[in-house]
């Protein structure tokens, strides 16, 4: 069964850091695209970034600079790392599977939530 | 950077059919997905590749896309179908992106 599993958020001042992990089960994170996708409260799905499996990365120009994903192949978990949060950061970040052929994302994990306040 | 329209809202009684619009511009050369998602959880894949189906989604869920516009269809709708409603694309270019249209609250009446 495929499953998808974040943690790591929680509440941060504005310029501050967080690491967000999605430990994967059930498949190969390194074998699949990888994406996170946000939520701002009350607001629509707003795509943060990609990550191939072939390594390459992409970000929405919201986040680009200040957001890196990356991935442990050894812990088959997807990570992302936001720096230099703002309040617009506030929002549920989900990770999800990018089928290549269509471009959908089939699998989601639950959410975690990060709050940048001071 | 390419932007798809959905309405902010739809409602429909029990039973008759409900459409979602999501407009892009020719939207119909694309490939477009639409996802539930109801409070409190996260987005589930009703339609994909326009009208495909993933397993477990009824086939009273269905999609078109053509011209400048990419439509879901469900038919006899239910009150557990009330939720938001969101479309996507995939732009896999030079410097990919992904885009969501802005959602649509599903009111059951």
């Amino acid at each position: 069964e495929v499953q998808l599993v974040e943690s790591g958020g929680g509440l941060v001042q504005p310029g501050g850091s967080l690491r967000l992990s999605c430990a994967a089960s059930g498949f190969t994170v390194s074998s699949n695209y990888m994406s996170w996708v946000r939520q701002a409260p009350g607001k629509g799905l707003e795509w943060v970034s990609v990550i191939y499996s072939g390594g390459s990365t992409y970000y929405a120009d919201s986040v680009k600079g200040r957001f890196t994903i990356s991935r442990d192949n050894s812990k088959n978990t997807l990570y992302l790392q936001m720096n230099s949060l703002r309040a617009e950061d506030t929002a549920v970040y989900y990770c999800a599977r990018l089928k290549l052929l269509g471009g959908q994302f089939d699998y989601w994990g639950q959410g975690t939530l990060v709050t940048v306040s001071s | 950077s390419y932007v798809l329209t959905q309405p902010p809202s739809v409602s429909v009684a029990p039973g008759q059919t409900a459409r979602i619009t999501c407009g892009g511009n020719n939207i119909g050369s694309k490939s477009v997905h639409w996802y539930q998602q109801k409070p409190g959880q996260a987005p589930v894949l009703v339609v994909y590749d326009d009208s495909d189906r993933p397993s477990g989604i009824p086939e009273r869920f269905s999609g078109s896309n053509s011209g400048n516009t990419a439509t879901l269809t469900i038919s006899r709708v239910e009150a557990g179908d009330e939720a938001d409603y969101y479309c996507q694309v995939w732009d896999s270019s030079s410097d990919p992106h992904v885009v969501f249209g802005g959602g649509t609250k599903l009111t059951v009446l």
